[in-house]
């Protein structure tokens, strides 16, 4: 089966300026996530949708970042404005439903965004 | 804050049997262990999890001790596509509870 998708792979923008990610999870996985990794550092989630609702996003900075699943397929994470700080690698997860129990999350590739 | 601690970095001889540590020693009843890897460039890949039994399947085994406070991930016969960040992840077992990544062992596989 198909990957998790994302693009850009890489993005290097100015600060203030505002950028966006694309994520296509596997065919039929309701559960989305949305992880920052700054170097040298475990991702961190961001962002988790159930189908196109939001479960948890106690840890998005939601003065300047947002996120949407419409239809409860694609999701996309928005940066405005960026700062220096959010130069890190996105990555996008998805889950499959509970068919045996496991819950593991397959991950994308990731995009890697570097703020000047 | 992660709930494991896990050495910085480790190095295993190619073909020889990597153990990679970690101490989860707050680990709840109906908590389970999970294991990941990072290769350089990628994401996160799920390699296995458990409760309180031995786990096995064809990437690696996991050996839990019995008060389940620490555990191991054996990968049997290493090769150098097994270097790689590996993170040891304690959670419940449903779609609602968070991973919380820690910095994981950087293993380097030496030819």
């Amino acid at each position: 089966e198909a990957g998790v998708a994302q693009s850009p792979r890489y993005k290097i923008i100015e600060k203030r300026q505002s950028v966006a990610f694309w994520c296509n999870p596997i065919s039929g996985h309701a559960t989305l996530y949305w992880y920052q990794q700054i170097l040298g550092q475990g991702p961190k989630l961001l962002i988790q949708f159930q189908n196109n609702g939001v479960v948890d996003d106690s840890q998005l900075p939601k003065d300047r970042f947002s996120a949407e699943r419409l239809k409860g397929v694609d999701s996309t994470l928005k940066i405005q404005p960026a700062k220096l700080e959010d130069s890190a690698v996105y990555l996008c997860a998805s889950s499959p439903p509970n068919r045996e129990g496991a819950y593991e999350q397959y991950f994308g590739p990731g995009t890697r965004l570097t703020v000047t | 804050d992660a709930k494991t601690t896990q050495p910085t970095s480790m190095d295993c001889a190619e073909g020889r049997a990597a153990n990679l540590p970690c101490n989860h020693s707050t680990i709840s009843g109906n908590e389970y262990v999970y294991w990941y890897r990072q290769i350089h460039s990628q994401g996160p890949q799920y390699i296995i999890h458990g409760l309180k039994n031995n786990e096995t399947n064809e990437m690696a085994s996991l050996i839990i001790t019995e008060d389940r406070k620490s555990s191991t991930l054996i990968l049997p016969h290493a090769t150098l596509r097994d270097t790689a960040v590996y993170y040891c992840i304690v959670r419940l077992r449903n779609r609602d509870d968070k991973i919380i990544f820690g910095k994981g062992t950087r293993l380097h596989i030496l030819p």
